[in-house]
């Protein structure tokens, strides 16, 4: 069965302490594995997209990168402004996309 | 990056009601729209695919009479919840799939409280 999880559920991080996400998957054909981010009350807002093992983006203090079983979102030296759910996905053949239940991320000043 | 409007933000009405939800591709063409719910603290729980000028696809438990969906352009869609009642209270977000890009777009979502 085609599944997406993502850990830790919640992260506490100081101002400036780096630290990584996990998104691990098994879904047969993977066609893309997306990042975004939830600030509550909002919609999800796109973050990144990867496509196969070995590929990196990078956008700010965050960088996303894939294997053939899972992704990380590394988030480096956070600002409080970070602060926010973090939501993986992965879109599988035929349109369906699965989506992981978040990690909520609170940078503390 | 691509832009999706989504009004209301808010609503709240009264039970037996209907409310009417629109999503918007501002700069872009979408074939496939998608609309999901939202509990507190919970992920998106997708209830609904659909696709410009055909049926929506409804995933198992939704209640397609309940939760009309129209995708009458390649850039709007529109949900109507019918006669809602409490228990329908959620944040409804929808999300559009760009023709040129495989990637999700969300709306900002509606609040919608039913009393």
């Amino acid at each position: 069965e085609d599944q997406v999880t993502q850990s830790p559920e919640a992260l506490r991080l100081q101002e400036g302490e780096s630290s990584s996400l996990n998104c691990s998957y098994t879904v047969s054909g993977l066609r893309g594995l997306f990042w975004y981010r939830q600030d509550p009350g909002k919609g999800p807002e796109f973050l990144f997209t990867l496509y196969s093992a070995g590929e990196e983006k990078e956008k700010e203090r965050l960088k996303a990168t894939l294997t053939k079983k899972e992704s990380f979102l590394h988030i480096t030296a956070p600002k409080p402004e970070d602060s926010a759910t973090y939501l993986c996905a992965v879109q599988a053949p035929g349109n369906q996309f699965y989506f992981g239940t978040g990690t909520s991320l609170t940078v503390i000043p | 990056g691509a832009v999706v409007s989504q009004h209301p933000s808010r609503v709240i009405c009264k039970s037996g009601t209907s409310v009417k939800i629109e999503c918007r591709s501002l700069d872009f063409q979408a074939t496939t729209m998608f609309w999901y719910r939202q509990f507190p603290k919970q992920s998106l729980m997708l209830m609904a695919t659909s696709n410009e000028g055909s049926k929506a696809t409804y995933e198992q438990g939704v209640e397609k009479d309940k939760f009309l969906i129209n995708h009458a352009s390649l850039t709007l869609s529109t949900l109507t919840v019918t006669s809602a009642h409490p228990e329908d209270s959620s944040f409804y977000i929808c999300s559009a799939l760009g023709l040129a890009e495989n990637i999700q777009y969300f709306g900002a979502g509606t609040r919608l409280s039913v009393l």
